[in-house]
């Protein structure tokens, strides 16, 4: 357990609106990342931080949006959701040299 | 480019039988970092292994066992006398390195059922 927590878990949202999901870590890890997970494409990066204010795109960021105003916080935001947003949203923090742990994940449909 | 392909995706036996599911990278990297994810029906991701490309050798954790071969750039996995507990979708993945900050890219997964 990397002591990984997102909210919400499930979410149904409409077309349009905008939405912010949050990844909370209480290990004080510095490199945290947001990945969606689709059928037939695994997980995919979204956005990561390393770093307070520090943060950089993946490789499926257009719609997104991320901050990271405190270690602990990593959040996501969909300024519109779109349908195409419908996924499953995995955060995740890097331990030790290469190990990423996840959290829970968060079921987002946009409707 | 980094890509990671699980061309199995979907594998069903029965109970008690062995299973190996197959992974193939693709890196221009001389070192690398390769991962096996499990995801059982509850939905979390759960580490298993991590393997660099500087060792070899084979692994054994109980029932599962890793073969890495570089020559044919392979990271397959195998479960020994499968239970129906090992149902899940396993996800191979690839450390891909941006600005240090060691990205993970991953395969489409393997979804595992083991039938009573």
């Amino acid at each position: 357990d990397a002591g990984i927590t997102q909210s919400p878990r499930h979410k149904v949202t409409e077309t349009g609106t905008p939405v912010t999901l949050r990844c909370h870590q209480t290990e004080n890890h510095r490199y945290m990342y947001w990945y969606r997970q689709d059928p037939g494409h695994g997980l995919r990066l979204i956005h990561y931080s390393y770093g307070v204010k520090d943060t950089d795109k993946g490789e499926v960021s257009d719609g997104y949006s991320v901050s990271r105003s405190k270690t602990e916080d990593f959040l996501l935001t969909l300024e519109s959701a779109t349908s195409s947003q419908t996924s499953v949203y995995f955060c995740a923090i890097r331990q030790g040299e290469d190990e990423q742990y996840f959290g829970p994940g968060t079921r987002l449909t946009v409707t | 480019a980094q890509k990671v392909t699980q061309a199995q995706t979907e594998i069903s036996v029965v109970e008690k039988e062995d299973v190996t599911l197959d992974c193939v990278y693709e890196t221009r990297d001389t070192t690398y970092y390769l991962f096996w994810y499990k995801q059982p029906p509850s939905g979390e991701l759960v580490f298993l292994i991590r393997r660099n490309s500087f060792d070899e050798q084979n692994e054994i954790s109980g029932r599962y066992s890793w073969n890495f071969q570089k020559s044919t750039s392979s990271f397959n996995f195998t479960i020994t006398a499968s239970q129906v507990v090992d149902s899940a979708v396993y996800f191979c993945a690839l450390r891909s390195q941006i600005q240090g900050a060691q990205k993970l890219v991953f395969g489409q997964g393997t979804r595992l059922t083991i039938n009573p």
